[in-house]
């Protein structure tokens, strides 16, 4: 079964400054997703990837597939307040169809003013 | 509604206690996730519905957890006789598309969870 690996598993930084997350997949991946989440909230979606090399941003996070599918990164510049939170991946372990995500563990992201 | 709602927010329950968990996905969408979080570590998949229809219950730990929808919208997450390690947050997602699709029909959106603590 596929596995999803992120590191670090926890990261404190100084607002202002730049930070990346990473998720390695023990296989390839087909479809590769990552979301945020609050205490005692849901998931927010953030981006979605699947072609190898791709690459999305949104505001200031962007993130990154690699060219063998096997591992993403997620990078925010010029961290906020508001980017504090769980960051987890998810993996579309199908061809096609996602019919369930495969979770990592998360990273948890404090930032301090 | 705008987004997936789910009801309670919150659940104490004693051991041994049923419960019911409710999910009312987005208007329209086809595909419906149950998710079990624990403290501390990455949702995992518990069953999924298309339409009213259960594709796959792989994930259900034990025949105490019972999951349906029976008019393809709402769902209703049931565990019955629940013990302590039943204590976990649990996600519904939903999907506009059904299998075989690609892109961005196929991102799952997230309710707020229900948050289940069993004494």
């Amino acid at each position: 079964s596929q596995e999803l690996e992120q590191s670090p598993q926890s990261l404190i930084v100084q607002e202002g400054k730049n930070l990346t997350i990473n998720c390695t997949s023990s296989k390839t991946l087909y479809g590769l997703y990552w979301y945020k989440q609050k205490y005692g909230e849901g998931l927010i979606f953030l981006m979605m990837l699947q072609k190898g090399g791709e690459e999305k941003s949104h505001e200031k996070i962007t993130a990154k597939l690699d060219e063998k599918k096997q591992q993403s990164s997620l990078h925010i510049t010029a961290s906020q307040p508001s980017h504090a939170g769980i960051y987890l991946c998810g993996a579309d372990p199908l061809i096609q169809g996602a019919q369930k995500l495969v979770f990592g563990q998360g990273t948890r992201l404090t930032i301090n003013p | 509604g705008a987004g997936v709602s789910q009801s309670p927010r919150y659940k104490v329950a004693k051991r041994g206690q049923d419960v019911a968990l409710r999910c009312d996905p987005i208007s329209g969408h086809v595909s419906l996730f149950w998710y079990q979080q624990a403290l501390g570590q990455g949702p995992e998949f518990l069953t999924y519905f298309q339409n009213e229809a259960q594709l796959d219950k792989s994930g259900l730990p034990s025949d105490r957890f019972f999951a349906e929808r029976p008019e393809g919208s709402v769902s209703t997450l049931k565990i019955q006789r629940t013990q302590q390690e039943d204590s976990a947050v649990y996600l519904c997602a939903s999907s506009l598309a059904g299998t075989g699709t690609s892109g961005r029909e196929e991102t799952q959106y997230f309710g707020p969870g229900t948050r289940l603590l069993v004494l």
